[in-house]
């Protein structure tokens, strides 16, 4: 059964700090993994996508890694800013399934 | 990226009601669509699978006549709470993929839906 661990759980910090979010997960059979950024009360906002066979995606001030072998993938965000303030959650896609399973989330609070 | 619409975004109603959300791909068809439900401070429950045309697929746990999924054509499916009861509180959200499978395709996540039953 796949799960899917993030930490830290929580996390507070400065502004301007470049920060790293980790996921991990049990089994490497998995489509993609996506990362996602939700606000409170909020629906989801997609952030990046990796597709199995890919190592990183980026975009803007992020950047994520996949290292399916170890079952982990890591997000990082440059230069912290108090509007990335939210939680984060990544999510694997089951390879052989349609299920998608989620991370116990990250939640994020930069001080301005 | 495909958008996916929810509606309503939000329904308070009285327990032993029943309460329908609707999920639509927007700009794209959906073979597939998936229904979760988020409790506070938690992450996201994965609670059934719904192909067009064809039954849906409940995960352990979720109560298939409790939660009913109609998946009628490519771009809408339904989830009815029935008889609701506060206990069935969340946040709902539903999710899409395209034809090709999730290898080819993310999933698009709806804006979700809060419920609140009193």
């Amino acid at each position: 059964k796949q799960e899917v661990t993030q930490i830290p759980a929580a996390l507070s910090v400065p502004e301007g700090e470049n920060l790293v979010l980790n996921c991990s997960f049990t089994d490497s059979a998995i489509y993609n993994l996506q990362w996602f950024r939700q606000d409170p009360g909020k629906g989801l906002t997609s952030l990046l996508l990796i597709q199995s066979s890919q190592r990183e995606q980026t975009s803007g001030r992020l950047n994520a890694s996949l290292d399916k072998s170890s079952g982990r993938s890591t997000l990082y965000i440059a230069a912290s800013q108090p509007g990335d303030s939210a939680t984060y959650l990544c999510a694997v896609f089951i390879s052989g399934t349609y299920k998608y399973i989620f991370g116990t989330g990250t939640r994020l609070k930069v001080l301005a | 990226g495909a958008v996916v619409s929810q509606h309503p975004s939000w329904v308070i109603c009285k327990s032993g009601t029943s309460v329908k959300i609707e999920c639509r791909s927007l700009d794209f068809q959906a073979t597939t669509m998936f229904w979760y439900r988020q409790f506070p401070k938690q992450s996201l429950m994965l609670m059934a699978t719904s192909n067009e045309g064809s039954k849906a697929t409940y995960e352990q746990g979720v109560e298939k006549d409790k939660f009913l999924i109609n998946h009628a054509s490519l771009t809408l499916s339904t989830l009815t709470v029935t008889s609701a009861h506060p206990e069935d509180s969340s946040f709902y959200i539903c999710s899409a993929i395209g034809a090709g499978g999730p290898s080819y395709n993310e999933q698009f996540f709806g804006p979700g839906t809060r419920l609140t039953v009193l």
